[in-house]
């Protein structure tokens, strides 16, 4: 089975303070995707990457950053944690594009949700 | 840009009971495919079905099907013989299969519906 590991379930932070989140896959997957879940929003598509060290920006990647040095490991940054950026925060992965069926099929983590006082 | 729209918040059926979860998208593409990711409590996002557009035939897994219109881009989720453990988020997704362009390769996801099953 895939496994898609967030390394916190629950996270509280300050506001300013820079936070990380990482997330591991263990299924040799090129494609790495951050998503924040928001009630009423669904999920919106922050940052993902088609392989090591290549990164592109998604829907709302303002405030954020990320970093994949290792294929299994792609991380979230937030340079200076606000409010708005409580939430659910969700890491998938996939296979290359153009691999079969299983191109199509996202694996996601049990997520992390952040809050930021 | 792709929109997917899931116009029901909740819904709530009674175990055993057959429950149908709405979707629409809108979008200019021909081709694409289509998704039903299931969010338990508390639990990972699983996928719970999967449609190509180009395919006529409505996917079916199991108890879970999907009705597929092309032409009025919508794409329901059926659930019969409902479970408790069908208790989760349900969230409708759309991906393009046209490489190039800003949108190749991610999914656009619907607001969600949240399903409650009644024992």
């Amino acid at each position: 089975d895939v496994k898609v590991t967030q390394s916190s379930r629950y996270l509280v932070k300050r506001t300013g303070e820079k936070v990380f989140l990482e997330c591991v896959q263990d299924m040799d997957h090129e494609n790495m995707f951050w998503y924040r879940q928001d009630p009423g929003l669904g999920l919106r598509l922050i940052y993902f990457s088609y392989d090591v060290k290549m990164k592109e920006k998604g829907d709302i990647p303002e405030g954020y950053s990320v970093s994949r040095e290792k294929k299994e490991r792609f991380s979230l940054i937030l340079e200076s944690a606000s409010t708005n950026q409580t939430s659910m925060y969700l890491c998938a992965s996939r296979v290359g594009l153009g691999v079969g069926v299983a191109k199509n099929i996202q694996y996601f983590g049990a997520g992390t949700r952040l809050s930021v006082l | 840009a792709q929109t997917v729209t899931q116009s029901q918040p909740e819904m709530s059926v009674q175990e055993a009971e057959t429950v149908t979860l709405s979707c629409t998208y809108d979008t200019s593409e021909s081709d694409y495919y289509l998704f039903w990711y299931k969010q338990p409590p508390s639990r990972q996002m699983i996928l719970v079905i999967r449609q190509e557009a180009y395919k006529q035939q409505n996917a079916t897994e199991n108890r879970f099907s999907v009705n597929f219109q092309k032409a009025a881009k919508s794409f329901s989720l059926k659930i019969s013989d409902s479970q408790l453990g069908d208790a989760a988020m349900y969230f409708c997704a759309y991906r393009i299969t046209r490489r190039g362009g800003t949108s190749y390769g991610k999914l656009t996801f619907g607001q969600g519906t949240i399903l409650t099953v009644h024992p």
